[in-house]
Parts: C-alpha cells; sequence; structure tokens
C-alpha cells in the first residue's frame, strides 16, 4: 500500500521569508511524487516532480523539493515567500506514473 | 499545450436527476484519464480509472453504478452521476495521461456539482 502524508494542514508565514511544506511518503516501491498547487477556484497546477532522477529537484516560481529516501520525505521549499504563493499545496505519491494519490494538502497563508 | 477542459464547470440540479460530465483533453490524445472528487477544504481521492474503448476501473468503495464513466475517444470522458442526491454535492476533477508523455497528468479546472 502507498500513501502520502502532509503534516501541516496550514502554513503561515511573512512575505520574503522561507517556506517549507511537509510531506512524507510510504511506498512499497520507488516512487514518483509531484507537488501541485491550487489557487482558488482555478485548477491545479504541476509545481514539480521526481521520477527517478536527481534528487533535489527545481520547479516554477522558485519552488524545489529534496527527494530523501532514508527520511520518506518530499518537502517542499522556497527562500522567499510572495503573496502570491498564498494557496494550497498538495504532495502526490504514484509508484506506476498511472494512479495518483494525493495528501490531504496544506493551505499556505502569506502575511503582508 | 496538453490542456484539459471540463465541462460544465457548475452545475445545479435536483435530487432523483442525472448529471453529466465532460472531460476533454483539447491538444492531445489520451487513452487514460482519471476521475477525482474533492469535498470542501479535502483533498482529492481518486474515483476511477477511465480506459479509452474498455471499462473504467474503479477505486474501492466508489459505486460503479453511481458513477456511470464513458471514455468514447482518445479526447472525451464523461462522468454521469446518476440518481443524484445531496451527497453527492462535490468538485470533481479530471485529469489526463497524454499519450506520449506517461509519467504527468494535466488537470481540468473542475465541475462543481450542487444537488439540491
Amino acid at each position: 500500500a502507498q500513501s502520502v502524508t502532509q503534516l501541516d494542514s496550514h502554513v503561515s508565514v511573512s512575505e520574503g521569508t522561507p517556506v517549507l511544506l511537509r510531506c512524507n511518503y510510504s511506498s512499497s516501491y520507488s516512487p514518483s511524487l509531484f507537488w501541485y498547487v491550487q489557487h482558488p477556484n482555478k485548477g491545479l497546477q504541476l509545481l514539480l516532480k521526481y521520477t527517478s532522477a536527481a534528487t533535489l529537484v527545481k520547479g516554477i516560481n522558485g519552488f524545489e523539493a529534496e527527494f530523501k529516501k532514508s527520511e520518506t520525505s518530499f518537502h517542499l521549499t522556497k527562500p522567499s515567500a510572495h503573496m502570491s504563493d498564498a494557496a494550497e499545496y498538495f504532495c502526490v505519491v504514484s509508484y506506476n506514473f498511472n494512479k495518483f494519490y494525493f495528501g490531504s494538502g496544506t493551505k499556505l497563508n502569506v502575511k503582508p | 499545450g496538453a490542456v484539459v477542459s471540463q465541462h460544465p464547470s457548475w452545475v445545479i440540479c435536483k435530487s432523483g436527476t442525472s448529471v453529466k460530465i465532460e472531460c476533454r483533453s483539447l491538444d492531445f490524445q489520451a487513452t487514460t484519464m482519471f476521475w477525482y472528487r474533492q469535498f470542501p477544504k479535502q483533498s482529492l481521492m481518486l474515483m476511477a480509472t477511465s480506459n479509452e474503448g474498455s471499462k473504467a476501473t474503479y477505486e474501492q468503495g466508489v459505486e460503479k453504478d453511481k458513477f456511470l464513466i464513458n471514455h468514447a475517444s482518445l479526447t472525451l470522458s464523461t462522468l454521469t452521476v446518476t440518481s443524484a442526491h445531496p451527497e453527492d454535492s462535490s468538485f470533481y476533477i479530471c485529469s489526463a495521461n497524454p499519450d506520449y508523455l506517461t509519467y504527468e497528468q494535466y488537470f481540468g479546472p473542475g465541475t462543481r456539482l450542487t444537488v439540491t
């Protein structure tokens, strides 16, 4: 069985400070991992993906994530938050590129 | 490229009626499409995998007679919520794998269903 856990349902940061959104996975196989962002009333947008290549993955809008097999983690980071980053973020795991399993989501709030 | 559309974006129906939601891949072919359900302030739950030319594969706990899926062509999958009830009110999202890019899914904007 495979699952993905997002440890924080809400994260609040000040504009210009670093962002850390945590994600842990459990999988019997080598997983593929993704981070998606969902802005209010908009569709899901892919931020970045890990598919067994480089463990440090750079995505759009300055986000990056590091795959750590020993910790079964794939945390999402950004050095400096912008107001436009306020949204809901989903960590997704897939082991056969077919079915995607979503984490429970983390709502990011960015304070001015 | 790789755009997925859904129609309608928002629908209200009366209890007991059926509602059809369309999912289209606009600029690519997709042998496989997926249907998700998202309750307010919750995550997406995979409902079923839609396969062109064959029966859909439903996740455990999803009623196949309630949620009818038809993947009639390489660019169109439909989800019909039959005999809808208020508890079926939700946000339904589809996604598609481009056939040339198997490790990525592109998501539609979603359809909000409200059953009164």
